[in-house]
């Protein structure tokens, strides 16, 4: 599985967008970008992931660049309860559904 | 969301001691479970795979006899340390594959081990 790049932390304002990057140059044609986020203490909870298009759910957009090599996931208006860490992983199409985490970012929302 | 179980969520045991750790899907089938342990302030690294009715894929480095794996119905996988030691202290989480599929894992809110 392509290896991804995050910033170790980011702080964003409460009600405001947050705007995470994740670069993954090596990305091949069959890998989905999925992401996760940890809640400290907590096990990781699924938001979204997506393939070539951009995706939208209850919880986030995701926006993946032309040339897949990196993307980035939006929280369009950021709560105290999305203070986690955010993790970008890239994973294989096919029976292997191993997801291996980096160290993510740390997103701290302020009020 | 799917959901996912662990029991318990916090443990204490003596050193040489053996502990369970239950993972359930409590409303879907899940054909494959994933076992990962995190130490603190650390990222969660992936221990093994487990498919219904089949042994255990480990990964590299981690014993298979220390850390027994059983996945003896779609919604339920078990983690037994064995003979445990301080080292072993780690948050153990669990996450299942819907049967099916589907591409999304779901996570288990995971089990605080501290063997003293």
């Amino acid at each position: 599985d392509a290896k991804t790049t995050q910033p170790t932390s980011m702080d964003c304002a409460e009600g405001r967008a947050a705007n995470l990057p994740c670069n993954h140059s090596t990305i091949s044609g069959n890998e989905y970008v999925y992401w996760y986020r940890q809640i400290h203490s907590q096990g990781p909870q699924y938001i979204i992931h997506g393939l070539k298009n951009n995706e939208t759910n209850e919880m986030a957009s995701l926006i993946i660049t032309e040339d897949r090599k990196s993307s980035t996931l939006i929280l369009p208006h950021a709560t105290l309860r999305d203070t986690a860490v955010y993790y970008c992983i890239v994973r294989g199409g096919g029976s292997n559904y191993k997801l291996t985490f980096g160290k993510g970012t740390l997103l701290t929302v302020n009020p | 969301g799917a959901v996912v179980s662990q029991h318990p969520s916090r443990v204490i045991c003596k050193s040489g001691t053996s502990v369970k750790i239950e993972c359930r899907s409590l409303d879907f089938q899940a054909t494959t479970m994933f076992w990962y342990r995190q130490f603190p302030k650390k990222s969660l690294m992936l221990m093994a795979t487990s498919n219904e009715g089949s042994k255990a894929t480990y990964e590299q480095g981690v014993e298979k006899d220390k850390f027994l794996i059983n996945h003896a119905s779609l919604t339920l996988s078990t983690l037994t340390v064995t003979s445990a030691h301080p080292e072993d202290s780690s948050f153990y989480i669990c996450s299942a594959r819907l049967a099916g599929g589907s591409t999304e894992a779901f996570f288990g809110q995971g089990t605080r081990l501290t063997v003293v």
